[in-house]
């Protein structure tokens, strides 16, 4: 079965900084990666979704992702920290059987 | 993606108590699913709501503290029973295929005292 580390339970950053959010997965690659977000008091939401078809995926809002086979990592990135991006964010992977989430990393942002 | 809404979106229950949660989606799907999400951890799949047959469980989930009905392919409600505190957390349906990407409602946030 897959798992996934998520480096780092909580991320602070400034307004305008960059954001990098970390995600390893297990050896074998999955099929498909997400990245989803979930605000305060909400559900969660996808951000991303990697299918093989390229290696960097763009989401919303600005979020985009790396898949890194070779470290098997597939670590979130927005150039510029947004007040608004503050949630926390969870790495996900499938493999044949479910979705496998991160233990999730809350961002936090400073003005 | 599909619209999803819960009932309760939160509730204070005392121990030993039942409550049943609801779920509605806008269209028809095929699979419905729910997860716990505990304080301060990720999301765990406690099982698999299906049309017509019994919901399929994930190791560590039964069916006598989890109850879950799925009477057509809108709508479904997990039951948590006999609760404790150990049961406060986020309850999340979702929707979507098994392995591939889930559209999720808002989430039941559930207290137990």
């Amino acid at each position: 079965a897959q798992s996934v580390t998520q480096l780092g339970s909580h991320v602070s950053v400034s307004e305008g900084a960059l954001v990098l959010l970390r995600c390893n997965y297990s050896s074998s690659v999955p099929p498909y990666l997400f990245w989803y977000v979930q605000y305060p008091n909400q559900g969660l939401q996808l951000l991303l979704k990697y299918t093989s078809a390229a290696t960097l995926v763009k989401g919303i809002n600005g979020f985009e992702a790396e898949f890194k086979k070779s470290e098997t990592s597939f670590h979130l990135t927005k150039p510029s920290a947004h007040m608004s991006d503050a949630a926390e964010y969870f790495c996900a992977v499938s493999d044949r059987n479910m979705l496998t989430f991160g233990g999730g990393t809350r961002l936090m942002v400073k003005p | 993606s599909a619209v999803i809404s819960q009932k309760p979106s939160r509730d204070i229950c005392q121990r030993g108590t039942s409550l049943t949660i609801q779920c509605q989606v806008d269209s028809q799907v095929t699979m419905m699913f729910w997860y716990r999400q505990q304080p301060g951890q990720s999301l765990t799949l406690i099982a698999t709501a299906n049309q017509g047959s019994e919901a399929t469980y994930e190791s560590g989930f039964v069916i006598d503290k989890f109850p879950i009905s799925r009477p057509n392919l809108t709508f479904s409600t997990l039951t948590v029973s006999n609760m404790s505190p150990e049961d406060s957390s986020i309850y999340l349906c979702s929707v979507g295929p098994r392995t591939d990407t889930q559209y999720f409602g808002p989430g039941t946030r559930l207290t137990v005292l």
